[in-house]
Formats: C-alpha cells, sequence, structure tokens
C-alpha cells in the first residue's frame, strides 16, 4: 500500500512570495489533514477536511493560508504571501475516520515539505 | 491549558537499557485515544502505539509499550532494550472528539538519545 505523498520536499521563497504544497493521501483514507511543525515543536494542526469538506480550520491563519481537497482525495496548501515565520515543516497526514473497523484510527504522515522564508 | 504534557525536552539512555517518556494530558471526554510517535532526523513520523481510553490492558507493540494510568491522565512509553535506532523524537499525542468531529492534539516531544 502507497503511503502519503507530498511534494515538494523542500522549497525555499522569499517573504511576500507565495507558495504551494501538495498531498496525496492513502488510497481510501476520508480524513485529511495539514499540519505546520515550527523546528523544536510538536506539529500543529491547521486543517483537516473529511472527504472533500473542512471540518475544522480553526487554527489557519486565514488571512494568508488556504487549503481545498477537491474531489475528496488529494489537496494542496498554499501560503500567499509568506512570511518569514511561516518557515516550517509542513505535514499532511491521513486517517481512515471514520472507520467502520474500529480501531486506533492513528493518522499516516507523509514525509513532509521543509519550507525556508527568506 | 496544555492538553499534553511531555516533561522531558531530552533524555539519555544507555543502549540495551530500558527508558520511559513521560506523558500527561487534559481531556473532558470519556472516549479519546492516545498515541505515541518517533521523528527520526530525517523528518518522517511513524506510529508507534495506541491506547484507547476504555481500553483496560496497557497497549505493546514488540518492544514498546504504553503504561496507561486513566485516574492520574497518564500515558508513557516504555521502551525495552533500547538501541541506536531508537534515537529521535518522540511525541505524544491524543485524538478526542471536539466540536468539529475528531481533533488531534500533539505534545512538544522528547528528544530521546540512546548512548553506544
Amino acid at each position: 500500500e502507497a503511503g502519503v505523498a507530498q511534494s515538494p520536499r523542500y522549497k525555499i521563497i522569499e517573504k511576500r512570495q507565495s507558495v504551494a504544497f501538495w498531498c496525496n493521501p492513502i488510497s481510501g483514507h476520508a480524513t485529511l489533514y495539514w499540519y505546520q511543525q515550527i523546528l523544536g515543536q510538536g506539529p500543529k494542526l491547521l486543517i483537516q477536511f473529511q472527504n472533500n469538506g473542512v471540518v475544522d480550520d480553526s487554527q489557519l491563519p486565514k488571512d494568508r493560508f488556504s487549503a481545498e481537497r477537491l474531489k475528496g482525495v488529494d489537496s494542496t496548501l498554499k501560503i500567499q504571501p509568506a512570511k518569514l515565520e511561516d518557515s516550517a515543516v509542513y505535514l499532511c497526514a491521513s486517517s481512515p475516520y471514520p472507520s467502520t473497523s474500529g480501531g486506533g484510527n492513528e493518522q499516516f504522515f507523509g514525509p513532509g515539505t521543509r519550507l525556508t522564508v527568506l | 491549558a496544555q492538553k499534553i504534557t511531555q516533561t522531558q525536552p531530552g533524555m539519555f539512555v544507555q543502549e540495551k537499557e530500558a527508558v520511559t517518556l513521560d506523558c500527561t494530558y487534559d481531556t473532558s471526554d470519556q472516549s479519546y485515544g492516545l498515541f505515541w510517535y518517533k521523528q527520526p532526523s530525517s523528518g518522517e513520523m511513524i506510529f508507534l502505539i495506541y491506547q484507547g481510553s476504555y481500553d483496560e490492558q496497557n497497549a505493546t507493540e514488540g518492544r514498546y509499550s504504553l503504561n496507561f494510568q486513566k485516574a492520574r491522565k497518564s500515558a508513557n512509553l516504555v521502551i525495552s532494550a533500547s538501541q541506536l535506532g531508537d534515537s529521535a523524537m518522540y511525541f505524544c499525542a491524543m485524538r478526542e472528539r471536539d466540536n468539529y468531529g475528531q481533533n488531534f492534539v500533539f505534545g512538544p516531544g522528547t528528544r530521546l538519545s540512546v548512548l553506544p
């Protein structure tokens, strides 16, 4: 089974530029998450999709961040314009929740995109 | 208030010894899940172990076990027979239900260094 795919793996931009990240979750996973992980901290949830609908975007800085999951499969996260404090690793994860088989509904993470804003 | 607390920023353990990484959590939910993830220097998050709030037995997965003390709201990870490859960041996380459905919250992490 293929894992969660993300691209690009690394991105360097200057402040005020725009950037977009792409994520393809594990096939059949209903829920997709975008996290921001600043160096030395735990991941912070930015947005959660269930199929193609937004479940929780309460921590997404909506003045500059946007995300979509058209057709309920892959997703893009965009930052426009970027600030220095946006330098972080952006992690995408997927989960089979809601699951009919019970279990932990753990999240499966992609390799992340490391963003550096200069 | 912090939902997940990991009080040990860094831990050292000798190879082949056991180590316990602490995690306490805060929730008013009766149904929740607790997870541990490992993050090596390469950056990927690797799922290690899961404990459900209604599980009576402590979870075990190979060399990993979770010491779940519900009344104390703690979910410590025990790694037995540490290996050099266990050196990494370890994150405790909780899944609880909120107004939006299901929410995952991560702790700040503990950096484990295994010494030869």
